[in-house]
């Protein structure tokens, strides 16, 4: 089942102009993280935020994380024609000490950014 | 970018024959996952290992079999092909699980006429 659920599905914008993307999920995590999917290649790791943190930023990206309600925002701002790609959230859910990386990914949003 | 070599990169077969994927990492993680990506369900875990000849099932195992007998080599097999086993399958590697990034291949790509 997916745990993230992500919203819109598509978004489309100009270059400068900043791209916001929600995650949901729906059961305790450890931790939740952003990926970026070029066209045809492998998933990039964007960003880690823990469950006890609630902002991080890195670079151009701004990550929140709600545990109370259960979601996540990703902020890229000042958006630039290379950020054209599709985002993924994914969460790791395993309780207790170890934990194995299942992680349990969105749908995604695409995301366009026109020149 | 982090080792990570996935052969072949594209694949068509018919239905009822086997089929292997390999990964290959040059890291040293000891973690390693397969991945199938599918419109509409974006990523979902197949099989994940935590060392080598330790292995254990994702969410969508059915049909699907791995190995790992050596820490650079994950091996995902398909038993017996089925159309609704089309998809890109993606490897992943971590150096310690969920606490950290995940690394993954450019995947591959298996079509199953």
């Amino acid at each position: 089942s997916q745990q993230g659920e992500e919203d819109p599905q598509a978004l489309s914008i100009q270059e400068g102009e900043n791209a916001t993307m929600n995650c949901s999920y729906k059961t305790s995590i450890n931790n939740l993280q952003w990926y970026r999917q070029n066209s045809g290649r492998g998933l990039v790791h964007l960003i880690l935020i823990r469950s006890n943190e609630r902002e991080k930023h890195s670079g151009r990206l701004r990550v929140t994380l709600d545990t109370s309600k259960k979601s996540s925002s990703l902020l890229i701002t000042a958006s630039r024609a290379a950020d054209t790609a599709s985002y993924f959230c994914a969460t790791d859910e395993e309780p207790g000490g170890t934990s194995y990386g299942k992680l349990t990914f969105g749908q995604g949003t695409i995301l366009t950014v026109h020149p | 970018d982090a080792g990570i070599t996935q052969s072949p990169r594209h694949k068509v077969t018919e239905t009822g024959t086997p089929v292997t994927l390999r990964c290959h990492q040059t890291e040293n993680h000891r973690y390693m996952y397969w991945y199938r990506q599918d419109p509409g369900h974006g990523l979902r875990l197949i099989h994940y290992s935590y060392g080598v000849k330790d292995t254990d099932k994702g969410e969508v195992s059915d049909g699907y079999s791995v190995s790992r007998s050596k820490t650079e080599d994950f091996l995902l097999t398909l038993e017996s092909a089925t159309s609704s086993q089309t998809s890109v399958y993606f490897c992943a590697i971590s150096e310690s699980g969920g606490r950290q990034p995940q690394h993954f291949g450019d995947g591959t790509r298996l079509s199953i006429l």
